[in-house]
């Protein structure tokens, strides 16, 4: 079965220090991999996609990830954290190729909050 | 291009009473996937429909239904809700086929209180 887990539910950075949300993925078919960003009371924007193409994704507003299989993560970066950064951030799994791409698992998330 | 869209935003209601949520898919997509996310947790999977049919169910009780309409649109029912429903519930749509990567878009969701 595939899962995702979230290490810490809240993060923080001070404004223009690095950003690092750590995410694990199990499973037992090439995966998809995700991040979303939520922002309250709204719904998910995807920041990054991994679908088996280049190991290195770069996403949305500056954020990248690396899809690392040997340590079975895909640990989202941003060199320099903005206010507007303030969000959730959600990583997420699902099947790859001829699966279904519907189910998408999802983490916990982690909270990221930004002080200036 | 409007995005995808939920209806109501937001719902109040009691305890064993029924509710329909409603998602209407991005123009062109076929699939439409439902998603409960309870306060401080990530999203869980509910259903995926294509094209009216049922493709996938998550892991929840048969108080949950859903079906999709021939314009793709999708209705969320429960029955008997408990105040363990209370959530936001989000639609997602896709273009929907298997041979590809297919992005999923997410709707606002419906924050449904249950009292």
């Amino acid at each position: 079965a595939q899962s995702v887990t979230q290490l810490g539910s809240h993060v923080s950075v001070s404004e223009g220090a690095l950003v690092l949300l750590r995410c694990n993925y199990s499973s037992s078919v090439p995966p998809y991999l995700f991040w979303y960003v939520q922002y309250p009371n709204q719904g998910l924007q995807l920041l990054l996609k991994y679908t088996s193409a280049a190991t290195l994704v770069k996403g949305i507003n500056g954020f990248e990830a690396e899809f690392k299989k040997s340590e079975t993560s895909f640990h989202l970066t941003k060199p320099s954290a903005h206010m507007s950064d303030a969000a959730e951030y959600f990583c997420a799994v699902s099947e790859g190729y001829g699966g279904s791409q519907g189910n998408l698992i999802f983490g916990k998330g982690t909270k990221l909050s930004v002080k200036p | 291009d409007a995005g995808v869209t939920q209806s109501p935003t937001h719902l109040i209601k009691t305890r064993g009473q029924h509710v329909t949520l409603r998602c209407s898919p991005i123009s062109g997509h076929k699939s439409v996937s439902w998603y409960q996310q309870v306060l401080g947790q990530g999203p869980q999977f509910i259903f995926q429909y294509y094209e009216k049919e049922e493709r996938g169910r998550g892991n929840f009780p048969d108080r949950f239904s859903a079906r999709q309409f021939p314009n793709y649109s999708s209705e969320l029912n429960v029955n008997a809700l408990l105040l363990g429903d209370s959530a936001l519930y989000l639609c997602a749509s896709t273009t929907g086929t298997r041979t590809s990567y297919n992005e999923q878009f997410f709707g606002p969701g419906t924050r449904l209180t249950v009292l």
